[in-house]
């Protein structure tokens, strides 16, 4: 079953426009990991935030993680066509398993 | 590229059939996990394996089974394919311990028919 949950499910953005997805977990997380998927391929690793950081940067991204509100965020800054994609969080809990939502579907629009 | 090779690509199989999908770790890394994603879902959690062992597992029955050899590759094998088992099916490699970010294959898409 699906334990997080990607929020808005669809993102329909402009090119240069900011793009912010938001994510929820129910179970406690050692850490947080954001993928991208293009077209049912592979999932290509964006960035990991520990339980014990608040936001990370990573050039056009940014993540907050919210460990109270048991959420995550992530920023993409300045979007180009080539974003568009399946945007997936992952908590990571009991041996290191990753526990995924449904994911966010992010078009950006030329 | 990630450095996490899985084999095949594609597969067409019929149900009752057996199926074998391989996954190359990436370099250093110790620890490989197995993941089903279905269409328009989020990756599944089927079992992972460290030393050669498994150590950990998620909602899956018997049927699926799974080994890690010396060199940290690792096979997943289901036996009597259903229907439902048409998904990607996705590797991911990393180094054991907390904290350690995992990376995925290419996957191999599965088609039950």
């Amino acid at each position: 079953s699906q334990q997080g949950e990607e929020d808005p499910q669809a993102l329909s953005i402009q090119e240069g426009e900011n793009a912010t997805m938001n994510c929820s977990y129910k179970t406690s997380i050692n850490n947080l990991q954001w993928y991208r998927q293009n077209s049912g391929r592979g999932l290509v690793h964006l960035i990991l935030i520990r339980s014990n950081e608040r936001e990370k940067h990573s050039g056009r991204l940014r993540v907050t993680l919210d460990t109270s509100k048991k959420s995550s965020s992530l920023l993409i800054t300045a979007s180009r066509a080539a974003d568009t994609a399946s945007y997936f969080c992952a908590g990571t809990g009991a041996n290191s398993k990753l526990t995924f939502g449904k994911g966010i579907t992010l078009s950006v629009r030329p | 590229e990630t450095g996490v090779t899985q084999s095949p690509t594609h597969l067409i199989k019929t149900r009752g059939q057996q199926v074998t999908l391989r996954c190359s770790s990436q370099s250093g890394h110790n620890t490989v996990s197995w993941y089903q994603q279905a269409l328009g879902q989020g990756p599944q959690f089927i079992f992972q394996y460290y030393r050669e062992e498994e150590n950990g597992r998620g909602n899956f029955p018997p049927r699926f089974s799974g080994l890690q050899f010396p060199n940290y590759s690792s096979e997943l094998n289901v036996n009597a394919l259903e229907l439902d088992d048409s998904a990607l099916y996705l590797c991911a490699s990393r180094l054991q311990g907390l904290g350690t970010e995992a990376f995925f294959g290419q996957g191999t898409r599965l088609t039950v028919v």
